[in-house]
């Protein structure tokens, strides 16, 4: 199957800061890549979706402003937690998913996720 | 906006029998897709199963089945012959089958966390 990979795995911050998180299709051209956040034991819950060249399109809720995400190639999205605090804590996971031909059944590969803790 | 729930927080089997985790979903739309995920303690999403609501045959994976029932947005899954790797969160997870240009994203349950006893 597909791989997709994130980077860093785990990071820690202070609060004020902001993260980084790199998102990467390994083996596979990725048209759209999604971004989830889980909280411990909790479900993943989508917070935007992107599609290369284009703005993301976020989620009810998510504050664009706070989590930028970029998708300026086939194979790399970035997520950006800006002056991140203490309740941006949680565990972010990408999935992307090639193709864009509607009606088709466009498999989301999902990557390891990123534990972050803010301090 | 489509829901997904799961009702069962928990589920505990003995090794080698069978379980059947529960997922009932809400939806306006008439062609969709359905997934069971599969998330171990490394917290990596795998794809157990996919059913397309189109298809009127249950999917079959291996030890893994589901029992769709359309008319009343049900999702089941049965697990067979449980082995210790199944232990486990599973997420029941909903996918519009129409997508603007793009996929769409996932709309997932709240999970169930499976336990194998040995």
């Amino acid at each position: 199957g597909a791989v997709v990979s994130q980077h860093p795995s785990r990071v820690i911050c202070k609060s004020g800061t902001s993260v980084k998180i790199e998102c990467r299709s390994l083996d596979f051209q990725a048209t759209t890549m999604f971004w989830y956040r889980q909280f411990p034991k909790k479900s993943l819950m989508l917070m935007a979706t992107s599609n290369e060249g284009s703005k993301a399109t976020y989620e009810q809720g998510v504050e664009k402003d706070k989590f930028l995400i970029n998708h300026a190639s086939l194979t790399l999205s970035t997520l950006t937690v800006t002056s991140a605090h203490p309740e941006d804590s949680s565990f972010y996971i990408c999935s992307a998913a090639s193709g864009r031909a509607r009606l088709s059944y466009n498999e989301q590969f999902f990557g390891p996720g990123t534990r972050l803790t803010v301090l | 906006a489509q829901t997904v729930t799961q009702s069962q927080p928990e589920m505990s089997v003995q090794e080698a029998e069978t379980v059947t985790l529960s997922c009932t979903y809400d939806t306006s739309e008439s062609d969709y897709y359905l997934f069971w995920y599969k998330q171990p303690p490394s917290r990596q999403m795998i794809l157990v199963i996919r059913q397309e609501a189109y298809k009127q045959q249950n999917a079959t994976e291996n030890r893994f089945s589901v029992n769709f029932q359309k008319a009343a947005k049900s999702f089941s899954l049965k697990i067979s012959d449980s082995q210790l790797g199944d232990a486990a969160m599973y997420f029941c997870a909903y996918r519009s089958l129409y997508s603007g240009g793009g996929a769409d994203g996932l709309t997932f349950g709240k999970g169930t966390h499976l336990i194998i006893q040995p």
